[in-house]
């Protein structure tokens, strides 16, 4: 099983600040890495896949980068919308398992 | 629009089954895998089964294989979790989940979920 590992577990950055949220994988998952946004109350959003790639609907300001085990998501001019919780997944060790990392709450003070 | 609408939750006994429903539409259901995510309260996301276009391919998480059964009814535009044996570690909101594309590929819609409680 992949074990995806992902820092810091909380971030607390100020409006306008940009922010960089990290995903380790176990093992290289190539680019097949994902990120969601997961706001309290609401179900999980697509952001970025392909570890580059943002989905439908995503503002620039939201990328993605890395490939094989190191991942980042960089979110740039921080707004309070953005305060969320952020996954990253990996699909690459199918069928066994997609593997989620355990989130980064992110806090907009 | 894509709208997900999972059914079929509720509070069941340790042992008990339960099925739960994800009716889909906006979209040509039968082009996509699907699977259900669940989240136990307050904790992360756990994939639990997937199921191929053509309901050909099923591949269940180990923390429920022999358990859950995933199925589809493309004619229905339909999604189904069959969940036997249930423990209160199944207690968790479980998610219909559409995929970008094929099995190994990642979930873009996601329904708002039904909350499956498992407690005597």
């Amino acid at each position: 099983e992949i074990v995806m590992t992902q820092s810091p577990a909380t971030l607390s950055v100020s409006p306008g600040e940009g922010a960089t949220l990290s995903c380790r994988a176990s093992q290289s998952v190539s680019s097949n890495l994902a990120w969601y946004q997961q706001k309290p109350g609401q179900a999980p959003r697509l952001l970025i896949y392909a570890a580059s790639t943002r989905a439908t609907g995503i503002p620039a300001r939201f990328s993605g980068s890395g490939s094989g085990t190191e991942f980042s998501l960089t979110i740039s001019s921080l707004q309070s919308e953005d305060s969320a919780i952020y996954y990253c997944q990996q699909y690459n060790n199918w069928p066994s398992m997609y593997t989620f990392g355990q989130g980064t709450k992110l806090e907009i003070k | 629009e894509v709208q997900l609408l999972e059914s079929g939750g509720g509070l069941i006994q340790p042992g008990g089954s339960l099925r739960l429903s994800c009716a889909a539409s906006g979209f040509g259901f039968s082009a996509y895998a699907m699977s259900w995510v669940r989240q136990a309260p307050g904790e992360g996301l756990e994939w639990v089964s997937v199921i191929s276009n053509n309901g050909v391919r099923t591949y269940d998480a180990d923390s429920v294989k022999g358990r859950f059964t995933i199925s589809r009814d493309n004619s229905k535009n339909t999604l189904y979790l069959q969940m036997n044996s249930l423990r209160a570690e199944d207690t968790a909101v479980y998610y219909c989940v559409k995929h970008l594309g094929a099995v190994a590929s990642p979930g873009d819609y996601w329904g708002r979920g039904t909350l499956v409680t498992v407690s005597s």
